[in-house]
């Protein structure tokens, strides 16, 4: 089964522009989260679809973050406009739904830089 | 405050030798506990995790992590370690009732010298 994807797997923008990031998570998973890793931080979550709803985005970081998953499928986190402190490593991951006793299945993450 | 401590940043290591990651863990109910490993260029790879019942656990590559309550530790040990175990290892936690939101430690990253 193919896993969890995540492109583009680099992006290096000025500040003052926007990206977008994708996650495709495993077919069937209704659950799909996004995480981030700021340089020399630890990893924190950002939010949590259940299909295409927002089940909890207690961790997005301000109003410049904007995250979709149009019909439960793949999901974006737009990011607009991007400031020197985005830069990090993105990560995506996808659980079938209440299955956390199986854990999750983590992409390889988006490397974001900002300049 | 909840929280996830992996005391060392840091650690290096001879291949062949012993490997313990520590991992400590402030919660009012004893959540899921995991361990991850990064390597270079690569994703989270789950190595093992633990839910209840036998306090050792046994994972992937040869790792294994034993849970102590009394002490809300999970500590990660590999008895002898290969070059490929150089990587980023993380220990998270999912606190029960919280839907699968993982608080992970801030990582210990592993070097292996020849």
């Amino acid at each position: 089964e193919a896993g969890v994807t995540q492109f583009p797997s680099h992006s290096v923008i000025e500040k003052g522009q926007t990206v977008t990031l994708r996650c495709d998570p495993i077919s069937g998973h209704d659950n799909l989260y996004w995480y981030r890793r700021v340089m020399g931080k630890e990893i924190k979550f950002l939010l949590h679809f259940v299909k295409e709803s927002k089940q909890d985005e207690s961790g997005m970081p301000n109003n410049r973050f904007l995250a979709e998953r149009t019909g439960g499928t793949y999901s974006t986190l737009k990011v607009q406009p991007a400031e020197l402190e985005d830069s990090g490593v993105y990560f995506c991951a996808s659980s079938q739904e209440g299955n956390i006793g199986y854990g999750y299945t983590f992409g390889s993450g988006t490397r974001l830089t900002v300049v | 405050a909840q929280s996830v401590t992996q005391p060392d940043i840091h650690i290096t290591v001879s291949e062949g030798a012993s490997l313990e990651l520590r991992c400590n863990y402030s919660y009012g109910a004893t959540p899921y506990l995991f361990w991850y490993v990064q390597s270079p260029g690569q994703g989270l790879q789950l190595l093992l995790k633990y839910f209840s019942g036998d306090t050792l656990v046994q994972g992937i590559k040869g790792f294994e992590a034993e849970f102590k309550r009394s002490q809300s530790s999970f500590n990660l040990r590999k008895p002898s370690v290969h070059w490929s175990d150089a990587a980023e290892y993380f220990c998270a936690v999912v606190p029960t009732d919280s839907w699968g939101k993982f608080q992970f430690g801030a990582g210990t990253q592993v070097v292996v010298t020849p």
